[in-house]
């Protein structure tokens, strides 16, 4: 089937820098997105990798590793507003398909 | 610039009465269109996901049904509620390769 794993809550302090990982299945696999979402909210798109690499957006980047089936998003300067789950999706033909989030925890 | 659409914003409804969600996206064409639905504190879920007028596909079997009458509307339907049927439900779009996908703002169902 087509899953992805990702961290179910990562806690960080204002200003600093956290890596919220994602492994997903390589079946019909061709490209790994991020999404934010705020509590009541709904989901923002972040970023998107098709190739191996950082793409990078303001204080967010985003990786990707095929070969190791994996990726990554990258926020840099923490600010409490960034307080917020972070999912990673995979784009398997027609469709994406979300992993659990990871509630992320910006402490001042 | 395009924007989407859904509502109502808040729903509350008995078990086994019927459910009209509607969803429609301005400033573009022939978007792929998708249903969703979020339980608390948990990821999204794919219903439905629609490709053209009156393509529709079904991807979790349950007692929902989804139609596509017109190119920029996508509406989610049950002709009765269960309890397990409350949730977030989330109406996106994109334009044909699914990696940039726009979200409305959501209907939060509650069926007592």
């Amino acid at each position: 089937g087509q899953s992805l794993e990702q961290p179910s809550e990562v806690t960080a302090v204002e200003g600093a820098i956290v890596q919220i990982n994602c492994t997903y299945q390589t079946s019909g696999f061709y490209g790994l997105s991020w999404y934010q979402q705020h509590d009541g909210g709904a989901p923002t798109f972040l970023s998107y990798n098709a190739l191996d690499g950082l793409e990078e957006t303001g204080r967010f980047s985003s990786f990707l590793s095929r070969s190791d089936s994996y990726g990554y998003l990258l926020l840099q300067e923490l600010q409490m507003k960034d307080s917020a789950s972070y999912f990673c999706a995979g784009s398997y033909g027609n469709k994406l398909v979300f992993g659990a989030g990871t509630i992320l925890r910006v402490k001042s | 610039s395009q924007t989407i659409h859904q509502w109502p914003a808040t729903l509350v409804q008995p078990v086994g009465s019927p459910l009209s969600l509607e969803c429609t996206v301005e400033g573009t064409s022939n978007p792929n269109l998708y249903w969703y639905r979020q339980a608390a504190g948990r990821g999204l879920q794919l219903l439905f996901y629609s490709v053209g007028i009156g393509q529709i596909s079904s991807e979790v079997p349950q007692n929902l049904s989804a139609s596509r009458p017109q190119d920029r509307q996508f509406i989610l339907s049950s002709k009765k509620l269960l309890l397990s049927d409350s949730g977030f439900y989330l109406c996106a779009w994109d334009k044909g390769v699914p990696d940039t996908q726009y979200f409305g703002p959501g209907t939060r169902l509650t069926v007592l």
